[in-house]
Formats: C-alpha cells, sequence, structure tokens
C-alpha cells in the first residue's frame, strides 16, 4: 500500500462547478498537510497547508483534513478555465521536512 | 515572498557532457535544499537532500557521482548532472524550505534537460 493515494484523474468538470479533489494516506503520524497546484512544466506552487484536523479556507479554495478517516480533501468552488492544473497532495511528519507525494490529479475545466 | 528560481529552464546537450542546474531562493535563506526528478505524467521523486554545508543526503537508487550536489550559501544550491546520457533527460526540480513564515517547501520552476 501507498503511503499516500490520490486519483490520477483527468477529472473533467464544467466551469463553475465545485470541484472535490482527495487523498488517502496510511500513516497517522503525518500531521502536516499541502495541497501544490502544478502547470504543465512549471514547478509546484503552494496552493494550502494544513496542521493537523480540521477546515481552512483561502479564497474559493478550501482544504479539509479528517485525521480520523486518513482523508484529505480539496475543495474549488466557482471553478475556472484557469485552474485546469495538476494538483498534488503532499503530506510530512513532525519532524521530517521530506514530503510524501500523491500522484497528483489532473484537472480539467471545461469553459 | 518565498520565491526559489532555477537556471536554466531548458537545456540540450550531447551523450557524455556535464550539466549544472542552479537552485536559488530570491527572498530567504534556506538551509535545506531539495532536487525532485519527475517523469511526464508522473508525481514527484525526490532525489536528494542539500544541507548548506554539509554533503547532501541522497535517496536509496540515486547515484551520487553521477547526481554531484552542493549547497555552498543559504540561497544557492546546485545539481550537476555528470556524463550525462539519454535516460538522465527529465524535469528536474528543486524547493528550498522557507522556515520563518511558513516553514515549508517552495518550489522552483524546473528545469527540462534533453540529452541527445
Amino acid at each position: 500500500q501507498k503511503e499516500v493515494e490520490q486519483d490520477p484523474g483527468p477529472l473533467s468538470v464544467p466551469e463553475g462547478a465545485i470541484v472535490s479533489l482527495n487523498c488517502t494516506y496510511s500513516n497517522s503520524a503525518f500531521q502536516y498537510f499541502m495541497w501544490y497546484r502544478q502547470y504543465s512544466r512549471k514547478g509546484p506552487e503552494l496552493l494550502m497547508y494544513t496542521y493537523s484536523s480540521g477546515n481552512k479556507e483561502d479564497g474559493r479554495f478550501t482544504a479539509q483534513v479528517d485525521k480520523s478517516s486518513k482523508y484529505i480533501s480539496l475543495f474549488i468552488r466557482d471553478s475556472q478555465p484557469s485552474d485546469s492544473a495538476t494538483y498534488l497532495c503532499a503530506i510530512r511528519g513532525d519532524s521530517n521536512y521530506q514530503l510524501i507525494w500523491g500522484a497528483g490529479t489532473k484537472l480539467i475545466i471545461k469553459p | 515572498g518565498a520565491v526559489v528560481s532555477q537556471h536554466p529552464s531548458r537545456v540540450i546537450c550531447k551523450s557524455g557532457t556535464s550539466v549544472k542546474i542552479e537552485c536559488r531562493s530570491l527572498d530567504f535563506q534556506a538551509t535545506t535544499m531539495f532536487w525532485y526528478r519527475q517523469f511526464p505524467k508522473k508525481s514527484l521523486m525526490l532525489m536528494a537532500t542539500s544541507n548548506e554545508g554539509s554533503k547532501a543526503t541522497y535517496e536509496q537508487g540515486v547515484e551520487k557521482d553521477k547526481f554531484l550536489i552542493n549547497h555552498a550559501s543559504l540561497t544557492l544550491s546546485t545539481l550537476t548532472v555528470t556524463s550525462a546520457h539519454p535516460e538522465d533527460s527529465s524535469f528536474y526540480i528543486c524547493s528550498a524550505r522557507e522556515t520563518v513564515r511558513h516553514n515549508e517547501q517552495f518550489f522552483g520552476p524546473g528545469t527540462r534537460l534533453t540529452v541527445l
């Protein structure tokens, strides 16, 4: 079993839809949960990070962590064609700054 | 803030030559930088962790004599691909850990290496 599981997609939705991206993880010791966005042929861009459980909101983006289910989510409201990218989840523990990466989900927002 | 640059963005070289890639943190100091490799439509694969002033720590299966890493200052790390071969062609991405505001990794734009 991989430490972090993420459906690679692609996920195609119409403009304006609410997008839900998800990852599951296996190690309950992980405490930091990140979402990165990567456009084609570019480096990943840190979108949001959450410590422990709960929700975090930033504009149209909401990150959610459910530690009891070992499940993390990223919601995008009012999706735009410019949101089309690959979204990678990444997690780490308290003392180790190496990130454990999901496979990345390719998101396509159709105009 | 938390900007990381990489140079060059793209390089094409002949087989057998060496290529150096620079990674710079522009507006913060980074004691730790990371080097990743990414194949098409795949996630990032950590190659090594680079700490300023000390030897890099390589992940299992990564040849340290093939991929030389130098982290000589708090804002610069370099990756040199020695005696490059076509199978070394890939997208190389660095990241730097920013510890003051975010304590997370920020990534450079990547370098696409093509070995002919």
